[in-house]
């Protein structure tokens, strides 16, 4: 079946533009999480979702980033005002159930801003 | 709150060899503990998971993971090392608890030498 799907897989923005990521998640998972990974370092939590509530928003490095899940499906990352430490690997990952369930990850979005 | 220590950002070995890559965490409560690997131009996939039913856990490719309450370690080996284990490996640690949020590590990369 289908995977994790994220899009665009590059995204290359100037700064103090509003940018938004999309994350299709696996058919049928409740959790989806979004990450940050950025050169060298691993991966930083920014948000969880179970259905569309967010109940684990604190990885949000700043009000400039926002998130909303509909339908129980597809979820957004927005970036408001982007800024050069912005640029990262945004990481996509889906889930049957809670904490203790495999994450399956979506191959990210490169997001570059000049 | 988790945490989650990778020691060594850096690990090469000979093709053959016994491959360890340590990972300690820490957790007020009883943890889920996850092992994700990162093939070259690849996204991140499962390698084995912890969730309390035993403390020897066999994941995918000849990789194990014992967990060690005592030493709260959860170190990844491989009985003899292939050119094929070449990737990034992250730990991770999530909880039922305080939060949804999935900590990584911040990964180390294993060279396999021929």
């Amino acid at each position: 079946g289908a995977g994790v799907s994220q899009s665009p897989s590059n995204k290359v923005t100037e700064k103090g533009k509003d940018v938004e990521l999309r994350c299709d998640p696996i058919s049928g998972h409740t959790a989806l999480y979004w990450y940050r990974q950025s050169l060298g370092q691993g991966l930083e939590f920014l948000i969880y979702f179970q259905g569309n509530s967010a109940p684990d928003k604190s990885g949000l490095p700043s009000d400039r980033f926002s998130a909303e899940r509909t339908g129980g499906s597809v979820s957004t990352l927005t970036i408001q005002r982007t800024q050069q430490e912005d640029s990262a690997v945004y990481l996509c990952a889906s889930s049957s159930s809670g904490p203790g369930s495999e994450q399956y990850f979506g191959p990210g979005t490169r997001l570059t801003v000049t | 709150a988790q945490s989650v220590t990778q020691l060594g950002s850096h690990v090469s070995v000979s093709e053959g060899a016994l491959v360890l890559l340590r990972c300690n965490y820490s957790s007020s409560v009883p943890p889920y503990l996850f092992w994700y690997v990162q093939y070259p131009n690849q996204g991140l996939q499962l390698l084995l998971k912890y969730t309390s039913a035993a403390t020897l856990v066999k994941g995918i490719n000849g990789f194990e993971a014992e967990f060690k309450k005592s030493e709260t370690s959860f170190h990844l080996t491989k009985p003899s090392a292939h050119m094929s284990d070449a990737a990034e490996y992250f730990c991770a640690v999530s909880t039922n608890t305080g939060g949804f949020k999935t900590i990584f590590g911040a990964g180390t990369r294993l060279f396999v030498k021929a």
